[in-house]
């Protein structure tokens, strides 16, 4: 069975600062999909990333970057130089491909960035 | 700005009425969801249209009905909830999947629903 571990309830920072959210995952299917939302207070879910199983190259985009590894199932999502913006709640989900494209998300992770 | 749009935002409704949510997505996506959130927990899948069809149900009570008039429009009919169905009911679209992989979902702003 699948699963997402978010294992950081909430984050604090100060501005400028940069964070770590973790996300360890668990599926028995060799081709996988792994994301991140955002979802900021007005409650509306940003898509961030999508990643598949077999591309386990690091991304970067602007202050966030992703790091895969198969090898300790994890999938951490790095934010530099924190801004006030940045305050919401991260999910990290997976879909399996032999499922009907449904998002199984973990329990998420509140970070705030404190001014 | 989304291309997935929802209405109402806000939604107060007595356990003896009937009323419905409305999505649109204007991405062209052939794929569209409906997730339950609960406050401080994570979004919950409950149905998945796939070009048109109900591809999923997940054992979602009956007084919860799904239907899907085109590719664009999503709705979910209420009827008879119960105070514990408040929550926030968020739409979603996708590219259609299958044996071309699996797509992020976009998601619309929600609605807030509250059953007194």
């Amino acid at each position: 069975a699948q699963k997402v571990t978010q294992a950081q309830t909430e984050i604090s920072v100060v501005e400028k600062e940069d964070v770590t959210l973790d996300c360890v995952y668990e599926t028995r299917d060799t081709t996988y999909y792994l994301f991140w939302y955002k979802q900021p207070p007005s409650g509306e879910l940003v898509f961030l990333i999508r990643r598949n199983s077999f591309d386990e190259q690091n991304e970067i985009s602007g202050r966030y970057s992703w790091n895969f590894q198969k090898s300790t199932s994890s999938f951490n999502f790095t934010i530099t130089a924190s801004q006030v913006v940045d305050s919401a709640v991260y999910f990290c989900a997976l879909s399996e491909s032999s499922g009907a494209n449904n998002l199984f998300f973990g329990t998420g992770t509140r970070l705030t960035v404190i001014p | 700005d989304t291309e997935v749009t929802q209405t109402p935002k806000h939604l107060v409704m007595g356990m003896t009425n009937k009323k419905s949510l409305k999505c649109e997505q204007h991405m062209g996506h052939r794929a569209m969801y409906w997730y339950k959130q609960k406050a401080k927990k994570p979004p919950e899948l409950m149905f998945v249209y796939s070009y048109e069809k109900l591809s999923i149900n997940e054992s979602v009570p009956s007084r919860f009905s799904p239907e899907c008039p085109n590719s664009s429009l999503l709705n979910l009919h209420l009827h008879a909830l119960q105070p514990e169905d408040s929550a926030l009911y968020l739409c979603a679209s996708s590219p259609p999947f299958g044996a071309g992989g699996v797509y992020e979902q976009y998601f619309g702003p929600g609605t807030r629903l509250t059953v007194t």
